[in-house]
């Protein structure tokens, strides 16, 4: 049973690029939410997707969008990259059952963005 | 300002002892807490998770205790081992009028837990 997949693993990207991260959710999984994990911090919730909409937002600007497609994979796009950007970026997937969610989150290893 | 804190860096603790982890959280909205364990080069994984409405809930070696009083949580790890060896990440979560978490978890900074053999 495949875990949650990230791509690319590492890449350096240059201060104004724009970046794709892609996700695969865990077999089974529907909703995909993404983190941002600076150098000696915590994960910060970005978004989360569910049934290929934003569900919901964390405090993050209009650079950073995201899309989830049919079959649940989901990608992470940021714009006009700054230094700060960056970052490792993990994807985690739950299923969202009607009713209760535990907030148990499987996490990918994440992606390392460089930005130059 | 965090919402989540754990104040302790880093921990070295002996096999064998216990470990203890602490976290504080400030949102009063906050009714469900969970504990990531995090290995280098891999994403964090679940540990175990506690509501509100307990104080105490126990899994193995791991025992996660809740003070709503105070704001704190603590994570127990009895006895420690080795493997243990990991950044250890509290986390936090609203939960919804139908008493699900809204999805969006708060960390903290994350602790360092070092067991030496």
């Amino acid at each position: 049973d495949a875990g949650v997949t990230q791509s690319p693993t590492h890449l350096i990207k240059t201060r104004g690029q724009q970046v794709t991260l892609r996700c695969s959710p865990k077999s089974g999984h529907d909703t995909v939410s993404w983190y941002q994990q600076a150098l000696g911090q915590g994960p910060q919730f970005i978004f989360q997707y569910y049934e290929e909409e934003e569900r919901q937002r964390g405090n993050f600007p209009d650079r950073f969008s995201g899309h989830q497609f049919p079959n649940y994979s989901s990608e992470l796009n940021v714009n006009a990259l700054l230094l700060g950007d960056s970052a490792l970026y993990l994807c985690a997937s739950s299923l969202t059952p009607t009713g209760f969610f535990t907030g148990e989150l499987f996490f990918g290893e994440g992606s390392r963005l460089t930005v130059l | 300002d965090q919402q989540v804190k754990q104040n302790s860096p880093s921990l070295s603790v002996q096999e064998g002892r216990i470990s203890i982890l602490n976290c504080d959280y400030t949102n009063s909205m906050f009714d469900y807490f969970l504990w990531y364990k995090k290995y280098p080069a891999e994403g964090p994984t679940f540990l175990i998770s506690i509501s509100s409405i307990k104080d105490k809930n126990e899994d193995g070696r791991f025992t996660v205790f809740l003070n709503k009083s105070a704001k704190h949580l603590s994570l127990h790890i009895v006895p420690s081992q080795p493997g243990d060896s990991a950044v250890y990440f509290c986390a936090a979560s609203a939960l919804t009028s139908y008493g699900g978490s809204q999805g969006n978890l708060i960390f903290g900074k994350g602790t360092k837990l070092s067991v030496k053999p």
